[in-house]
Parts: C-alpha cells; sequence; structure tokens
C-alpha cells in the first residue's frame, strides 16, 4: 500500500536555528513527490515538485531533497514567518491518475 | 492566491441535510481534485475529474457525489450528512490528468454539520 510518514509531528525553533522535516514514502512507482505549506484555515500552497532520487530544488530559506526512500525539507535561519504545517505528497505510478496521497504534515513554530 | 476558487467558505448545517460545494478551477486547468482534511486524518483524496469525465476515485462516500460541467467548474454534493463529516473540504486544479502535475488548492469549504 502506498504510504507516506512525516516527521517530527511539531517542531519548535528558535529564529535563525536550521532544522530538517523529513518525509519517508513506501510507493509502487514514484511519479513525483511534492511539498506544501499549509497556514492554519487555509489551503495548502505549493512549493516543490521533485522527481528522481538525487534531485535537490531551492526557494529562499527552503531547499528540498530527495532520495529513493524520502525527502527532506531543509530550514534555513528561519524566521517567525516560516511558522506553518508543512506537508509531503507523493504521485505513484500505479495510482495512473493525478491522486496525491499526503503524510499528517509537520507543524513547524519559529519563536522569536 | 491560487487561482482555485471555493464557494462558500463556511457551511453549518444538520444532521441529515444535503449541501453542494462548488469550486472554479485556475484559467487553463483541466483536472479538478477534491480532498478532505479533518484533524484525525489529515488530507484524504476523494475524486478527480478531468474534462468533464470522473477519473479516479478515492475513499468518497457513496453518500457523496461530483461533477465537472462543461466550463470545467467542478461541484461536490454531499447527502444525509452526519457529524463526522464536518471537516475542510478542498478542491484542487491541475493543467494536465497523470503527471505528476502539481496540484493548486483553493481557500476551502469549512463543513459543520451540527
Amino acid at each position: 500500500e502506498d504510504q507516506v510518514t512525516q516527521s517530527p509531528e511539531a517542531l519548535r525553533l528558535q529564529e535563525g536555528e536550521s532544522s530538517s522535516l523529513n518525509c519517508s514514502y513506501t510507493v509502487s512507482g514514484l511519479r513525483g513527490l511534492f511539498w506544501y505549506r499549509q497556514d492554519p484555515g487555509k489551503g495548502p500552497e505549493f512549493l516543490f515538485t521533485l522527481y528522481s532520487a538525487g534531485e535537490e530544488k531551492e526557494k529562499e530559506r527552503l531547499k528540498a531533497t530527495l532520495t529513493k526512500k524520502e525527502s527532506f525539507l531543509h530550514i534555513t535561519a528561519p524566521k517567525p514567518e516560516d511558522s506553518a504545517t508543512y506537508l509531503c505528497a507523493v504521485q505513484a505510478r500505479s495510482s495512473n491518475t493525478g491522486k496525491l496521497i499526503f503524510g499528517q504534515g509537520t507543524t513547524l513554530q519559529v519563536k522569536p | 492566491d491560487s487561482g482555485v476558487t471555493q464557494t462558500p467558505k463556511h457551511l453549518i448545517t444538520a444532521t441529515g441535510q444535503r449541501v453542494t460545494l462548488r469550486c472554479s478551477p485556475r484559467s487553463g486547468d483541466l483536472s479538478v481534485y477534491w480532498y478532505q482534511q479533518s484533524l484525525d486524518q489529515g488530507l484524504q483524496f476523494l475524486i478527480q475529474y478531468y474534462n468533464g469525465e470522473e477519473r479516479a476515485k478515492g475513499n468518497i462516500l457513496e453518500r457523496f457525489s461530483a461533477q465537472q460541467f462543461p466550463d470545467l467548474h467542478s461541484e461536490l454534493n454531499l447527502s444525509s450528512l452526519e457529524l463526522g463529516d464536518s471537516a475542510l473540504y478542498f478542491c484542487a486544479s491541475s493543467v494536465g490528468d497523470r503527471g505528476p502535475y502539481e496540484q493548486y488548492f483553493g481557500p476551502g469549504t469549512r463543513l459543520t454539520v451540527t
């Protein structure tokens, strides 16, 4: 069964304290891995798509990486405005559709 | 702003009732997806339409149905509502069918069943 697990569930950082969020996945053929940011009560906001192991993408203080079994979202020198829930999702070749399977998310709090 | 619109933003209704949630995709997108987000289940895929045709079904209850119209907007119909149907319902859209294409999410409809 295709599955996505994110860790930790919650993460508290001081402003400027870098860290990483983990997304482990089990799929029968990865078509793509997606990272989203979600603020409370709002829709998920697209951040990155990763397609193959070894790929990396960056946007401001965020950098996403991908291996054959997991993805990391590295946050460098975070600011309070980076506080949000970060969601990881995969699209499996086996589904032959655009369906996304989401992890439970990591809720990040950055304190000034 | 993702370009995906959803109405209404909030909906409060009683058990046993029926409601309709509406979604307009981004300009140029042909696929529409519906997801349900509850505290204990996270984001769960319900159904996908591509250019008016149903493409995939997830954990969608028989009491729920959806359709995509010729102008590509979509509606999710929820009937015989139960307390457990209270959740955030999101619509997303993408340019194509299988992809991998980025999906852009709307602001959601918060459904409260009392």
